[in-house]
């Protein structure tokens, strides 16, 4: 099983700023990774997958990178409306895995 | 609409099948370019993947709970259905249906459509 770690596991961010979050893959996924915001008491909602491709009607200011098992999900300036938990997965194998997620709260 | 919606009971009682079934409307569950699949999340904590349908019928399970999961679609009534045996407490959570891209070649996207969720509670 190919584990999914988040870093970390809260942060805290003022309205306007940057938002850096990490997720590691225990082994290689190639580019087979999705990021996930969820808001309380929703479903989680699909923002970026390919590692980078942003999803249908995702605003700009998300944007996903990878360098080796290493993937980031940057919020470029941050809304009121992202505060909410982020979770990674991979799909590299039959096997999907999910990270354990990172709270943005507000600072 | 393109849509997902679970359904089932909220409660069951522990060493009891949880049966729970994902109406698809808007989309058909025989369409090769998807894969259909149930993820759950406990209170308070992160999601968790339980097992994936093809429109063959071929499935995918998590190892953790291969044993006790059954994942069968209902092409006529477009829809698929999860059923988890020998429930405990641990079992507790919501239980969430989704769609998945499938490019083929052992090849997905990300689950790009979800229901809300239902709770499912485990307890006597």
């Amino acid at each position: 099983e190919i584990v999914m770690t988040q870093s970390p596991a809260t942060l805290s961010v003022s309205p306007g700023e940057r938002a850096t979050l990490s997720c590691r893959a225990s082994q290689s996924i190639s580019s087979n990774l999705a990021w996930y915001q969820q808001k309380p008491g929703q479903a989680p909602r699909l923002l970026i997958y390919h590692a980078s491709t942003r999803a249908s009607g995702i605003p700009a200011r998300f944007s996903g990178s990878a360098s080796g098992t290493e993937f980031t999900l940057t919020i470029s300036s941050l809304q009121s409306e992202d505060f909410a938990t982020y979770f990674c997965q991979q799909y590299n194998n039959w096997l999907w895995t999910f990270g354990q997620g990172t709270k943005v709260e507000f600072k | 609409q393109l849509q997902v919606q679970e359904s089932g009971p909220g409660l069951v009682k522990p060493s009891e099948t949880l049966s729970l079934t994902c109406a698809v409307s808007g989309d058909s569950i025989r369409s090769s370019s998807y894969y259909w699949g149930w993820i759950r999340q406990p209170p308070g904590k992160g999601l968790a993947w339980i097992g994936s349908i093809y429109y063959s019928g071929s499935t995918y399970y998590n190892p953790s709970l291969k044993s006790r999961v059954t994942i069968i679609r209902d092409t006529s009534k477009n829809q698929f259905s999860l059923k988890l045996s020998s429930v405990t407490a641990a079992d507790t959570a919501v239980y969430y249906c989704a769609r998945a891209d499938y490019y083929g070649s052992g090849t997905w996207g990300g689950l790009d459509l979800w229901g809300q969720g239902t709770m499912v509670t485990v307890s006597s």
